[in-house]
C-alpha cells in the first residue's frame, strides 16, 4: 500500500501570500493517479486537482499542481480569506485508494 | 449530486446502512467510494463499487466488515458496516469516483454522521 505523506502539518500564512503543500509518496505514483482536494470544517472535501496538475472546473487559476513519481506540490499563489482550509493528496493504485493526513493552512 | 441518509446512533457491536442517492448524471456510468473522517482526523478511504458492474474494492482494515452494494433502478448506492465499535465513530462521505484515465472523485455526498455507543 502506497502511504502517502504531507507536509507541514500546518502552514500559517496571511492573505496574498503564497502557500506550497508537499506531498510525498512511499512509492512512485502514475501523475493520472493523483488528486487534491480542499475541505472546510463542517464540509465535504472538494476535487481542487486531478492527473496531478489539471484543475476541476470551478478552481480558481491561483490553484496549481505539479510534481511527478514520488513528490508532488499543491501551490496556492495568493491566499484569498477562503482558502484557508485543510488540503489532502490522494492516489490510486492496484485497486486501493489512499489519502495523505492533510496539512491546515491557517492565518 | 450525492444526498446521504441522516445521522444514525448504535450500540457496539450492531451494524448501521447508509444510502446515497445520486441524481443529475447516468448513475451506471460512475463508480461510488466510500469515505470516511473520525472526529478531528482525516480521511480515510474505505472501499469502490462499480455501479454498473458491482464489482468492489474494499480496503484490508474493512475487509469483510463493510459491503457495498448499488441499485441501479433508483440511482442509490449504500454501504452497510457491522460489528460496529466505538472507534467507528465518524462521518461516512459517499462520493462519485472517475476511474478511467484518471482516478479521483468529483462529487461528494453530504456526510452522514454516526455514533457508536453503548
Amino acid at each position: 500500500e502506497i502511504v502517502l505523506t504531507q507536509s507541514p502539518g500546518t502552514l500559517s500564512l496571511s492573505p496574498g501570500e503564497r502557500a506550497t503543500l508537499s506531498c510525498r509518496a512511499s512509492q512512485s505514483v502514475r501523475s493520472n493517479y493523483l488528486a487534491w482536494y480542499q475541505q472546510k470544517p463542517g464540509q465535504a472535501p472538494r476535487l481542487l486537482i486531478y492527473g496531478a496538475s489539471n484543475r476541476a472546473t470551478g478552481i480558481p487559476d491561483r490553484f496549481s499542481g505539479s510534481g511527478s513519481g514520488t513528490d508532488f506540490t499543491l501551490t496556492i499563489s495568493r491566499l484569498e480569506p477562503e482558502d484557508f482550509a485543510v488540503y489532502y493528496c490522494q492516489q490510486y493504485d492496484s485497486s486501493l485508494w489512499t489519502f495523505g493526513q492533510g496539512t491546515k493552512v491557517e492565518i | 449530486q450525492l444526498v446521504q441518509s441522516g445521522a444514525e446512533v448504535r450500540k457496539p457491536g450492531a451494524s448501521v446502512k447508509v444510502s446515497c442517492k445520486a441524481s443529475g448524471y447516468i448513475f451506471a456510468n460512475y463508480g461510488i467510494s466510500w469515505v470516511r473522517q473520525a472526529p478531528g482526523q482525516g480521511l480515510e478511504w474505505m472501499g469502490w463499487i462499480s455501479a454498473y458492474t458491482g464489482n468492489t474494492d474494499y480496503a484490508q482494515k474493512f475487509q469483510g466488515r463493510v459491503i457495498l452494494t448499488t441499485d441501479t433502478s433508483t440511482s442509490t448506492a449504500s454501504m452497510e458496516l457491522r460489528s460496529l465499535r466505538s472507534d467507528d465513530t465518524a462521518v461516512y462521505y459517499c462520493a462519485r469516483s472517475i476511474t478511467a484515465r484518471y482516478f479521483y472523485m468529483d462529487v461528494w455526498g453530504n456526510g452522514t454522521s454516526f455514533t457508536v455507543s453503548s
